[in-house]
């Protein structure tokens, strides 16, 4: 069974810092990785996805992630964060057998 | 616009009421799913509906009913419920079931009920 462990329950960033929010993963066949976004009082958008291919993924809103096998990780970044990035992020994982795991979600905070 | 549309945005109501919460998706997907978000508690999914027929119910309690006329609507009928009930409840749609293949899942804005 899958599973995601998203490290650090909120984090914190100053406007024009780099964002990281990390993102590991427990999976036994090659996974299917997601990153959402949250804004308050919306649903879930996504960011962007790794399916196969390149590892370095580009999302939306200037966002990008790495596939890191030997890591099992999925870190979303982006060079500068701005007001607008502040939200709650998740990440996801599924498999060809279909069923996808949401992490528990990191709250970012962008400090003007 | 996620091309998922629920009705209402906002509900409450009493432990003893039976209230409906409505989904619609424009998007021609197959597949749709009803989550629950509570506060700093993970994604808890529900039900799984695949061309109109339940494909998984996550022991869900029974004051919980979905129904899925056809494939664009789904509907979560509630009767009875706990004030510990009292969430975030997303529909979400996908091409296929689950994420199958990478399938992106497309969330609705969610309907908050609060149970009193």
């Amino acid at each position: 069974a899958q599973s995601v462990t998203q490290l650090g329950s909120h984090v914190s960033v100053s406007e024009g810092a780099l964002v990281l929010l990390r993102c590991n993963y427990s999976s036994s066949v090659p996974p299917y990785l997601f990153w959402y976004v949250q804004y308050p009082n919306q649903g879930l958008q996504l960011l962007l996805k790794y399916t196969t291919g390149a590892t370095l993924v580009k999302g939306i809103n200037g966002f990008e992630a790495e596939f890191k096998k030997s890591e099992t990780s999925f870190h979303l970044t982006k060079p500068s964060a701005h007001m607008s990035d502040a939200a709650e992020y998740f990440c996801a994982v599924s498999d060809q057998l279909g069923d996808m795991r949401f992490g528990a979600g990191t709250r970012l905070t962008v400090k003007p | 616009e996620t091309g998922v549309t629920q009705t209402p945005r906002h509900l409450v109501m009493g432990m003893t009421n039976k209230k409906s919460l409505k989904c619609e998706q424009h998007l021609g997907h197959n597949a749709m799913y009803w989550y629950k978000q509570s506060a700093k508690k993970p994604l808890e999914l529900m039900f799984v509906y695949n061309f109109k027929e339940q494909t998984e119910n996550n022991s869900v309690p029974s004051r919980f009913s979905p129904e899925c006329p056809n494939s664009s609507h789904l509907f979560l009928h509630l009767h009875t419920l706990q004030p510990e009930d009292s969430a975030l409840y997303l529909c979400a749609s996908s091409q296929e079931p689950r994420g199958e293949n990478g399938n992106t899942i497309y969330f609705g804005e969610g309907s908050w009920l609060t149970v009193v």
